[in-house]
């Protein structure tokens, strides 16, 4: 199994520039998130889906959209891309409730 | 805001120590998780506490939920040089779809 699967691992976008950041993962998971980790800052929670059709706002949406069309696919748009978004991106998913989240292993995004 | 917070952020150990950090977190939850971080990896879950548990362990892992306090430990025992990491408590509130990340500490263990 791949677990979840973000790609692509690194980017460098001017700002103003729009992006999908691709998430998937193959375990059939029904939660599934998004978080930016800053230094110093830990995660922060900018949306996430508790199945196909649902999604939430987190801690940090503003500047991001994300949609949630089938169970495997979780993917996050930036919408007008700023340097204050320069950061990495983490995807994870979890199958049940109040079970533990699978992490995949980041995009580092610098918007220059 | 973040919910949890992690103490201290920083810790230092001689291999073979124990090794604990604690985090403090602001309102009701569902449970309680503890992650890894190597350095530029994503997370990997430890071991999830549920709010009306008090204990739990996996290993060489403890856990404790004072739910009153809101507040968890982490005990790492007999440390390794492998156990260098960050480690980062979440807690899971709005039925436990929520999850949401304290700042972390930073764990060395010198060999």
């Amino acid at each position: 199994n791949a677990g979840v699967t973000q790609t692509p691992k690194f980017q460098v976008l001017k700002t103003g520039q729009s992006m999908t950041l691709q998430c998937a993962q193959d375990m059939n998971h029904e939660y599934m998130s998004w978080y930016r980790q800053d230094p110093g800052m830990g995660l922060r929670l900018i949306h996430y889906s508790v199945g196909a059709g649902i999604t939430d706002q987190g801690e940090v949406p503003n500047g991001y959209n994300v949609s949630r069309s089938t169970t495997e696919d979780f993917p996050l748009r930036l919408l007008s891309a700023a340097p204050s978004q320069t950061s990495v991106y983490f995807c994870a998913s979890s199958q049940i409730r109040g079970s533990g989240y699978t992490f995949g292993s980041g995009t580092r995004l610098t918007v220059v | 805001s973040q919910q949890g917070e992690e103490d201290p952020q920083a810790l230092s150990i001689q291999e073979g120590e124990n090794a604990t950090m604690n985090c403090s977190y602001k309102t009701s939850i569902n449970n309680l998780q503890w992650y890894r971080q190597n350095s530029g990896r994503g997370l990997v879950h430890l071991i999830l506490i549920r709010s009306n548990e008090r204990e739990k362990h996996s290993g060489r892992l403890r856990v404790t939920l004072d739910t009153s306090k809101k507040s968890s430990s982490l005990l790492i025992t007999a440390s390794r040089a492998a156990d260098t990491a960050s480690y980062f408590c979440a807690t899971a509130t709005q039925g436990a779809q929520k999850l949401v990340f304290g700042q972390g500490t930073r764990l060395t263990i010198n060999p």
